[in-house]
């Protein structure tokens, strides 16, 4: 079992063009989550997605970002027009229990995105 | 939503000496509580978890203990090893009447622990 898997590890960006992360949940698993986490701070959830349907953007920001989930494929998490302030760690999360409220999250290493 | 708060954010102790972090939550509906363990440029991994109908857990050295009624839960480690200095996470199910199904994790607390 792999594991989560999160590429790439680290991706420069300049101001103005668009990240795009990607997130292989674990086998088996069929809910991502994705967290966010600046230097010295804890981890924000941003987006909450199930295949092809996203369950809780609440979040996530309205403008320039976006996430989906296909039924094929990994996760994407796309940020437009980056600025600096997008620089942060983007960790991805998996679960398997479905609707119980009780999710062990098994987390991927995280991209470390990093915009000029 | 959900609001987690975590203290301390830094805590130093003695090889062998315990360590204690404690948090504290808002929503009364949520019912697990997850601890994760990060290393330096490393991914959060679970390292004990607490579901509400039980008041505390052991694993090894490791306990977790809930007050629901307080709306307070801690994290305990016995005989602390160098190994264990990373940061600490704790974290709340929003639970599923809300209709999210996310974690909320509180701020961190960066355990040092000194040979």
């Amino acid at each position: 079992n792999a594991g989560v898997m999160q590429n790439p590890r680290h991706l420069v960006r300049r101001r103005g063009q668009e990240a795009r992360l990607r997130c292989s949940p674990m086998k088996g698993h069929s809910h991502v989550y994705w967290y966010r986490q600046l230097p010295e701070e804890g981890l924000k959830f941003m987006v909450y997605l199930q295949k092809e349907n996203i369950i809780d953007e609440s979040g996530m920001p309205k403008e320039r970002f976006s996430a989906e989930f296909p039924k094929e494929g990994p996760s994407i998490l796309r940020i437009q027009q980056v600025v600096r302030g997008d620089s942060a760690a983007y960790f991805c999360a998996s679960s398997s229990s479905p609707g119980t409220g009780e999710e062990k999250l098994f987390f991927g290493s995280g991209t470390q995105l990093s915009v000029l | 939503g959900e609001n987690v708060e975590q203290h301390p954010s830094t805590l130093s102790v003695q090889e062998g000496d315990s360590a204690v972090i404690k948090c504290t939550y808002s929503d009364s509906a949520s019912n697990y509580f997850p601890w994760y363990k990060q290393e330096l440029g490393k991914r959060p991994q679970l390292i004990i978890d607490i579901r509400s109908n039980v008041g505390e857990k052991k694993d090894q050295r490791i306990a977790v203990t809930l007050n629901k009624t307080a709306k307070h839960f801690s994290l305990h480690i016995t005989e602390t090893q160098p190994e264990d200095s990373a940061v600490y996470f704790c974290a709340a199910s929003t639970g599923r009447n809300t209709g999210r199904r996310a974690l909320t994790f509180g701020s961190g607390t960066r355990l040092q622990v000194q040979p």
